[in-house]
């Protein structure tokens, strides 16, 4: 079945620092999601990318979706506390109508 | 209504004893999922409910797993005979078209 791989597991930054979390399904994607998670919370989206090799921007956070629809990245510039939790990949297979499949997430502590 | 509502939010079972999860998603919302999540892993897919369409079960861990959802709304899942392995946090989450809104989750403990 779908198999949506995320590393690294673990990611502990300085403040100010940068961080990037890597995303790979083992099929193409209709397309991928991501999700924050804060520590006692769930996971809240954050954006969607549907074509191939898409870039989006929400401040100081970067998404990016392979060419091939089978990778995704995230990556924050100038970490800050807030930034704290865990992210996920999630990759959904049947269009809009398909099942959601996640990542395992990248823990992310920032150091101030 | 306003977001995803589960309940309990909290749960304490013996081992041996069923439990019963509920979620009632955003109304309209045709697709529901059901996750399980151990303190500080990921999501583990469950079942996914679309529509009228069959659920996709595949990820259901033992024939102790179900789950239903009655028409088209609010969905159950059903944990028989508990186990302490099953202690998690079991979350839902329900989407219209792209992005899937979580409910803040049922923690359940078997003792």
């Amino acid at each position: 079945g779908q198999q949506v791989m995320q590393i690294p597991q673990y990611q502990h930054v300085q403040e100010g620092e940068d961080f990037t979390t890597y995303c790979n399904s083992s099929t193409t994607l209709s397309n991928i999601q991501w999700y924050k998670q804060r520590p006692g919370g769930h996971p809240v989206f954050l954006i969607q990318l549907v074509k191939s090799g898409e870039v989006k921007k929400q401040k100081r956070l970067t998404f990016q979706f392979g060419e091939a629809k089978k990778n995704s990245s995230l990556h924050i510039t100038a970490t800050q506390t807030t930034d704290v939790g865990t992210y996920f990949c999630a990759g959904q297979g049947g269009g809009s109508q398909g099942n959601l499949i996640f990542g395992k997430g990248t823990k992310l502590s920032v150091k101030p | 209504g306003a977001g995803v509502s589960q309940s309990p939010s909290n749960k304490v079972t013996e081992k041996g004893k069923d439990v019963e999860l509920r979620c009632d998603p955003i109304s309209g919302h045709t697709a529901l999922y059901w996750y399980r999540q151990s303190l500080g892993q990921g999501l583990e897919f469950l079942i996914y409910f679309q529509g009228n369409s069959a659920p996709d079960k595949s990820g259901l861990p033992s024939d102790r797993f179900s789950a239903e959802r009655t028409g088209g709304s609010v969905s159950t899942l059903t944990i028989q005979r508990t186990q302490q392995e099953d202690s998690a946090v079991y979350l839902c989450a329900s989407s219209l078209v792209d992005r899937a809104h979580f409910g803040s989750g049922t923690r359940l403990t078997v003792v």
